[in-house]
């Protein structure tokens, strides 16, 4: 059963520390993304790989970090240094080719801090 | 960048076709156009997508004129689980830079009994 993971689907901190979200595919898929979505808004990226040991950033990543070490696993932190870290956090990817023109989200992970 | 434009909202009742447009003025030659199709608090699910004239699917129909610079996502006899918000997306993937990842604030669509 392929598909993407996103755990934990809600998340409360308190102002000041630090949070790792998960991603998990297992789709094979090369790339994989973070976005940031707020009430009533659209998509915004966070971070963007299109390989293993590969990320870049989007317009809105102060704040966050990544790492790409595994295919299959893309987890974002969100630190203490982001400002307005409550929000709805989806996961993505995509494969190759013609398959790279759809991306797989994850049924996010919405993130409360206080 | 090829920034999109959407409406923010419209609203339909059940059975009706509803047309979506999407304006893409500066799309690239190489540029692919995609719609998804997003629940409150669910990930976006990928609808359609198209290069020229027309594409149809088992749910949409992507109509694209011929300077490309619009696209229009046709959604047949609606009901009320099409009540959703509405993505395009242009792009050519796989993407060699992050900021050519764009979606727009999208299209609330209401459908109504």
């Amino acid at each position: 059963d392929g598909g993407i993971t996103q755990s934990p689907k809600y998340l409360f901190r308190k102002e000041g520390q630090n949070v790792t979200l998960s991603c998990e595919q297992n789709l094979n898929h090369d790339a994989m993304y973070w976005y940031r979505q707020d009430p009533g808004q659209g998509l915004r990226l966070i971070y963007y790989s299109q390989i293993v040991n590969d990320f870049q950033k989007g317009d809105i990543a102060e704040g966050y970090s990544v790492s790409r070490e595994k295919k299959e696993s893309f987890p974002l932190t969100v630190t203490s240094a982001q400002k307005n870290p409550t929000a709805f956090y989806l996961c993505a990817s995509s494969g190759s080719g013609r398959s790279s023109y759809e991306q797989y989200f994850g049924p996010g992970t919405r993130l409360t801090v206080t | 960048l090829a920034k999109t434009t959407q409406p923010i909202s419209m609203d339909s009742y059940e059975g009706q076709e509803v047309n979506i447009t999407c304006s893409h003025n500066n799309i690239a030659t190489n540029d692919y156009i995609t719609w998804y199709q997003q629940f409150p608090s669910q990930g976006p699910r990928f609808i359609i997508q198209g290069y020229k004239t027309k594409v149809t699917n088992e749910v949409a129909s992507l109509f694209i004129p011929a300077d490309r610079k619009s696209s229009t996502l046709s959604l047949p006899r609606v009901s009320l689980s099409d009540t959703a918000v509405y993505y395009c997306l242009v792009g050519d993937p796989p993407y060699s830079s992050a900021s050519k990842i764009i979606f727009g604030s999208g299209t609330r669509l209401s459908i109504r009994p």
